[in-house]
């Protein structure tokens, strides 16, 4: 079946600009994870939600990110004034209820000239 | 902030050799994962320990868990040239959010 997929695959952007990362993840997966990974880093927590709830959006790292899920499925995670430090590539993942395991979309590669 | 540490940062084998990598963190877990990520995109799900076993299997795949020293392992036998990736460990503390380390970097060498 399909996995998860994200769009844009790269996504190029001039500083101050706003820009969308959307995420499909596998149908029926109530719960979505968004993360992001710098250069040569490991996976930094953004936000997570369960249906279209999100419990913890601790890891946002300003109020410049906020992140929405419509329908329990289909999410967006939106930069608003984009800075060079958010380039990075944004992870989507989801799973299903009372399973452990996440499942990886390819990501998107922001970056921020 | 990151959880788990892997060490080494980087590792370099033979083909058919074994690789072995670390993860140590620093708090309770619910279980610890292990992941694989190719060409710095998706990651894929290699193995899942929970905090009440002590070892497991799969495949060409073993992990460990010693919760009293915070630490597992991973040790991939017989490497092949597909296997070179990054290598991510992600420890569950809170039933959901996955905290990961930096990784070790394996290259296999045909």
């Amino acid at each position: 079946g399909a996995g998860v997929s994200q769009s844009p695959s790269n996504k190029v952007t001039e500083k101050g600009k706003d820009v969308e990362l959307r995420c499909d993840p596998i149908s029926g997966h109530t719960a979505l994870y968004w993360y992001r990974q710098s250069l040569g880093q490991g996976l930094e927590f953004l936000i997570y939600f369960q249906g279209n709830s999100a419990p913890d959006k601790s890891g946002l790292p300003s109020d410049r990110f906020s992140a929405e899920r419509t329908g329990g499925s289909v999410s967006t995670l939106t930069i608003q004034r984009t800075q060079q430090e958010d380039s990075a590539v944004y992870l989507c993942a989801s799973s299903p209820p009372r399973f452990d395991e996440q499942f990886f979309g390819p990501g998107t590669r922001l970056t921020v000239l | 902030s990151q959880q788990g540490e892997e060490d080494p940062q980087a590792l370099s084998i033979q083909e058919g050799e074994n690789a072995t990598m670390n993860c140590s963190y620093k708090t309770s877990i619910n279980n610890l994962q292990w992941y694989r990520q190719n060409s710095g995109r998706g990651l894929v799900h290699l193995i899942l320990i929970r905090s009440n076993e002590r070892e497991k299997h799969s495949g060409r795949l073993r992990v460990t868990l010693d919760t009293s020293k915070k630490s597992s392992s991973l040790l991939i036998t017989a490497s092949r040239a597909a296997d070179t990736a990054s290598y991510f460990c992600a420890t569950d503390a809170w039933g959901y959010k996955l905290s990961f380390g930096a990784g070790t970097t394996v290259t296999v060498r045909a």
